[in-house]
């Protein structure tokens, strides 16, 4: 099946540093990648979704500003998260689509402490 | 948001008995639904999904089956193993919006030896 990996898997940063989160496709093409958010025992959150070549599409209450997503090829998305503060520590989790698929494919997710 | 939610939070069977998860959905809009398998500290995992233009589907062990009467989702997993343990999600997405995936709070799965 399809594999999306993510990178790094965990990162400490202190408050007020950027961090970026690499989310590649290793085996297709993703025309659409998504990028969510999960607290501990809560859902997943959707907070942007991106098309490669153009702007990404931000949900509501989710800050573009603060959250930086890059979609420069079909096989790579990276989510900036800047001037990073605790309460942005989460469970960040990506997902990529292929044409013409409705199925989406999780990374296995990357744990983001500020301390 | 749509509203995607669960009827029970927590779920324990004993192993080799089979296990019933439930889904209730709030928008007769939604078009695919999906659920997800999530261990601890790891991205969700595709298990099975269904379109709404069937009732039921099934896959190695498991079957989905949709109600849209009642909007209604459930997920069997027969022969429940140690392995099974896990949180699980429906999600949904909507006819006219395939790209939002909405999902349901987790219903979390414990299989007792």
């Amino acid at each position: 099946g399809a594999v999306v990996s993510q990178h790094p898997s965990r990162v400490i940063c202190k408050s007020g540093t950027s961090v970026k989160i690499e989310c590649r496709s290793l085996d297709f093409q993703a025309t659409t990648m998504f990028w969510y958010r999960q607290f501990p025992k809560q859902s997943l959150m959707l907070m942007a979704t991106s098309n490669e070549g153009s702007k990404a599409t931000y949900e509501q209450g989710v800050e573009k500003d603060k959250f930086l997503i890059n979609h420069a090829s079909l096989t790579l998305s990276t989510l900036t998260v800047t001037s990073a503060h605790p309460e942005d520590s989460s469970f960040y989790i990506c997902s990529a689509r292929g044409w013409p698929s409705y199925e989406q494919y999780f990374g296995p997710g990357t744990r983001l402490t500020v301390t | 948001g749509e509203s995607v939610g669960l009827h029970l939070p927590t779920l324990s069977v004993q192993e080799g008995d089979n296990s019933i998860i439930n889904c209730a959905y709030s928008n007769s809009a939604s078009d695919y639904f999906i659920w997800y398998k999530q261990e601890s500290g790891k991205g969700p995992q595709f298990i099975i999904d269904i379109r709404s233009n069937m009732d039921k589907r099934q896959g190695q062990r498991v079957t989905v089956l949709l109600n849209k009467t009642v909007k209604h989702l459930s997920l069997q997993i027969a022969a429940t193993q140690p392995g099974d343990s896990a949180v699980y999600f429906c999600a949904e997405s909507l006819r006219d919006n395939f790209n939002k995936f909405y999902f349901g709070s987790g219903t979390k799965l414990n299989v007792k030896p």
